[in-house]
């Protein structure tokens, strides 16, 4: 039962443009969205978060937008750069707050 | 300030074996989290500690256990080892319990191998 869905396994965009990565979720009780960038042999970095009672957060490159009704979020790095190319993970957590739920990652490729 | 902390870094181990992985989180977190992450999936929630008590647990065998020290480090502990326990496990800790806006900052992990 997968509450947290990355539909899409890897993108690959080209340097200078945008990158669309975009998570689904089923529990309707999260009310907190992060997203976390990950590098071989390392651990998960936190990038950009969201709270439910905003669609929208900003952050330099990095926008979230979520989508309540859709229970949907996106994020939109532009310009992509080739330090972007890592494995992004959507993550969510409810009002309990004692543990994220992932999704299953998308692997982003940024072509110079 | 140093970051989360986890040792070793890479353990190899046989079936039916038993392994301890160690934690220690970022300077003033008093919350430590145990993920798992098998290769090609999202990590996935094995236990939550909080002042030195289990404040969550996730869908895991009773072969995985955890405890918090006073000083706030953390010890995975793993019973009679399965080729599918093979993975990554991830160390996070926060600065409180974990209320909502709340994130995690993780360690690089500890790759286990069972063969």
């Amino acid at each position: 039962d997968q509450q947290v869905k990355q539909n899409s396994p890897s993108l690959s965009v080209q340097e200078g443009r945008i990158s669309i990565l975009n998570c689904d979720y089923t529990n309707s009780m999260f009310d907190y969205f992060l997203w976390y960038k990950k590098y071989p042999a390392e651990g998960p970095t936190f990038l950009i978060s969201i709270s439910s009672i905003k669609d929208k957060n900003e952050d330099g490159r990095f926008t979230v937008f979520l989508n309540k009704s859709a229970k949907h979020l996106s994020l939109h790095i532009v310009p992509s750069q080739p330090g972007d190319s890592a494995v992004y993970f959507c993550a969510a957590s409810d009002a309990a707050g004692n543990k994220l739920t992932f999704g299953g990652g998308t692997r982003v490729l940024v072509k110079p | 300030d140093a970051g989360v902390t986890q040792s070793p870094t890479h353990l190899i181990k046989t079936r039916g074996q038993q392994v301890t992985l160690r934690c220690s989180p970022i300077s003033g977190h008093k919350s430590v989290s145990w993920y798992q992450q098998v290769l090609g999936q999202g990590p996935q929630f094995i236990f939550q500690y909080y002042e030195k008590e289990e404040r969550g647990r996730g869908n895991f065998p009773d072969r995985f256990s955890a405890r918090q020290f006073p000083n706030y480090s953390s010890e995975l502990n793993v019973n009679a080892l399965l080729l599918g326990d093979s993975a990554l496990y991830l160390c996070a800790s926060s600065r409180n319990r974990g209320s909502t806006n709340e994130k995690l900052f993780f360690g690089s992990g500890t790759q286990l191998s069972v063969l």
